[in-house]
């Protein structure tokens, strides 16, 4: 158990639905990520929120949108997905915004978008 | 653009071998190298951080180099078990916090 937990573990969500997915970590980080993998493909970093401010849009389309309530929680809102956007989707925390920091990840979450 | 390569993409190998996956990375300029385990349907686990000033990490039968001029790092695996078997992602450490990754190596330990 990495102290990462991710909601829903598994997602099908049609193209005009609106979802959700949930990461909360209990580690007393103050920096959190989103990344995502697709088949074949390497991970991608998507955001970068440090002390719940995001700090990083990695030119992300507009249908994924972040949410930072606070710094043990993160939301990635979906609306109007593709196919392609079909993937896993992880969440990270690390104890600051740094690359010699650890990040630490949770189980990811597979969407499938039909 | 920081591009990272792992060779190969899938390894099998039988229980006991003694193993290296590769990890090659176009921009020497890096802050440090990390290699990661990904177990099916799971996330990620840090295995082993090199600092840009360093030449290797160790824990326990892991070994990790990096060589920054060459642009290349080398996961040492001793005595393989079953329980080895995952796939193994390197990432170089840009500037402030980007991990690159490559697509990771599948390695698969036979009993």
């Amino acid at each position: 158990e990495t102290g990462v937990t991710q909601t829903p573990r598994h997602l099908v969500m049609g193209m005009t639905n609106k979802k959700s997915l949930k990461c909360e970590q209990h580690l007393g980080h103050n920096a959190m990520y989103w990344y995502k993998q697709s088949a074949k493909k390497p991970l991608e970093l998507m955001f970068v929120y440090s002390l719940e401010e995001r700090v990083e849009n990695n030119s992300v389309p507009s249908r994924f949108s972040p949410e930072c309530p606070n710094s043990s929680h993160l939301f990635l809102h979906l609306h109007t997905l593709q196919p392609e956007d079909s993937a896993l989707y992880l969440c990270a925390s690390s104890q600051d915004q740094g690359v010699e920091e650890t990040q630490y990840f949770g189980p990811g979450t597979r969407l499938l978008v039909l | 653009k920081q591009e990272v390569t792992q060779i190969p993409a899938a390894l099998s190998v039988p229980e006991g071998e003694n193993l290296v996956l590769n990890c090659s990375f176009t921009d020497s300029a890096i802050y440090n190298l990390q290699w990661f385990r990904q177990d099916p349907g799971k996330g990620l686990t840090s295995l082993l951080l090199i600092q840009s000033s360093q030449r290797e990490q160790t824990s326990g039968r892991l070994n990790a180099s990096l060589d920054k001029s060459s642009g290349r790092s080398t996961l040492y695996i001793a005595a393989s078990q079953p329980g080895d078997s995952a796939t193994y992602l390197c990432a170089s450490g840009g500037s402030n916090y980007k991990l690159t990754f490559g697509k990771g190596t599948l390695l698969t330990v036979n009993p």
